[in-house]
């Protein structure tokens, strides 16, 4: 139990261009989904957190309007990168939690290669 | 506010060899606190808990115990495989708020186990 996926697990894309990321809960509901980004042998820093049906919460730094996040389903999350630059080129790791003290569990991440 | 440190690697070890890589923390309250494994190219997976002072969190040959005196979480294997070979990032969880449960990483140690 427990399993999050993403897709797609890696992508290629032309600087200007936009990318969504989905990230889903498979078999339980994740009333929170978490957004991290981690660059190459470092840590993974959290981007932004949502909670179904609301407006994400996004961390000091991070722009909301380059980084859209929606949280349609207790189920769906997804990332939209916009207008993507070399510089966003990164890993994306989503995760999910149904609330509380509950744990999150991990998708298996996204990598970004903006050219 | 919540912070993690460990030991930075890379930790490089033979085969059945000890392996003990070092966390400590600060936080308010009484956080709890994880071992996670993330293998190349793959998201990150739970490889151990700890939920209140003096628990050992223990799996797969791993262990760590919650220290509150000396906040600490050091990981530790008593004979390592090349199969061990990842990167481990001690992590607690923190404060919870509406969104759940928050996690704040350590840096990362990439062990790098050899035959």
């Amino acid at each position: 139990g427990a399993v999050v996926s993403q897709h797609p697990s890696w992508v290629i894309c032309k600087s200007g261009t936009s990318v969504k990321i989905e990230c889903r809960s498979l078999d339980f509901q994740a009333t929170t989904m978490f957004w991290y980004r981690q660059f190459p042998k470092q840590s993974l820093m959290l981007m932004a957190t949502s909670n179904e049906g609301s407006k994400a919460t996004y961390e000091q730094g991070v722009e909301k309007d380059k980084f859209l996040i929606n949280h349609a389903s207790l189920t769906l999350s997804t990332l939209t990168v916009t207008s993507a630059h070399p510089e966003d080129s990164s890993f994306y790791i989503c995760s999910a939690s149904n609330g509380g003290y509950n744990e999150q569990f991990f998708g298996p991440g996204t990598r970004l290669t903006v050219l | 506010g919540n912070s993690v440190t460990q030991m930075e690697g890379p930790v490089t070890l033979s085969e059945e060899a000890f392996l003990t890589i070092n966390c400590t923390y600060t936080a308010t309250g009484y956080p709890s606190l994880f071992w996670y494994v993330q293998y190349p190219g793959e998201g990150l997976q739970l490889l151990l808990k700890a939920t209140k002072a003096d628990d050992k969190g223990s799996n797969k040959g791993f262990e760590a115990t919650y220290r509150k005196e000396t906040t600490s979480f050091h990981l530790e294997k008593g004979s390592v495989q090349v199969s061990d070979s990842a990167v481990y990032f001690c992590a607690l969880s923190g404060p919870l708020s509406y969104a759940g449960n928050m996690l704040t990483f350590g840096g990362g140690t990439r062990l790098m186990v050899k035959p």
